[in-house]
């Protein structure tokens, strides 16, 4: 199984301020045929399930705002929001879609300071 | 817009067999190339990909739990199901139905979830 770790597990951020998130995973999540990483970011508010902000790494999803940016390559991804703002408050998975099992990180917790 | 609705008992008691539904709407479960999941997160934990499915009956489980797990489908009623046999405590979670595609590119993330359901298993 490829293992995704995350870090920090949590963070603290002021309202305005860039808020970094990492990933890394336990083996290369890169497909070198068509040189696309297979990881995704989530954002899982409470009560709510998942959402998906990220894919192949780096491109949003439709209506994704964007101040949220992903980036990375191979075994090490950031999840970057560049301007906090209040509804940016929830924990964020990563997950990689590479292979069978499909794993995720532990997640972090991102909070206003 | 495909939208995914967990259905099952909510309490479940040990040793029992925990069975939930998803039921799909806004699209064909037959759609080519969809596979349909179930995913489960603890009380405050992380997420567990428990397996998946494809409509023609093909399946896909994460070893952890493949000797407990049965997922099935029925086309008719744009149903999916899981089935978790032995339960224990370990097994309260909140479980999320969701799907994802297969095509020239491999797999993709999860794109659309349930709300989820939250099963928990007490006596």
């Amino acid at each position: 199984d490829i293992v995704m770790t995350q870090s920090p597990d949590s963070l603290a951020v002021s309202l305005g301020e860039r808020a970094t998130i990492n990933c890394k995973s336990s083996q290369s999540v890169l497909y070198s045929s068509n040189n696309k990483n297979y990881l995704g970011w989530y954002q899982q508010k409470p009560g709510q399930p998942p959402k998906l902000l990220i894919y192949w790494a780096s491109t949003r999803e439709s209506g994704v705002p964007d101040r949220f940016s992903g980036s990375g390559s191979g075994t090490d991804f950031t999840l970057t929001v560049s301007s906090l703002q209040a509804e940016d408050v929830a924990v964020y998975y990563c997950q990689q879609y590479y292979s069978i099992p499909f794993t995720f990180g532990q997640g972090t917790r991102l909070e206003i300071k | 817009q495909l939208q995914l609705q967990e259905s099952g008992p909510g309490l479940v008691k040990p040793s029992e067999t925990l069975s939930l539904t998803c039921t799909v709407s806004g699209g064909s479960i037959r759609s080519s190339s969809y596979y349909w999941g179930w995913i489960r997160q603890p009380p405050g934990k992380g997420l567990e990909w428990i397996g998946s499915i494809y409509y023609s009956g093909n399946t896909y489980y994460n070893p952890s739990l493949k000797s407990r797990v049965t997922i099935s489908v029925d086309t008719s009623k744009n149903q999916f199901s899981l089935n978790l046999s032995s339960v224990t405590a370990a097994d309260t979670a909140v479980y999320y139905c969701a799907t994802y595609y297969y095509d020239d590119n491999g797999y993709s993330p999860f794109d659309y979830w349930g709300q989820g359901t939250l099963l928990t298993v007490s006596s």
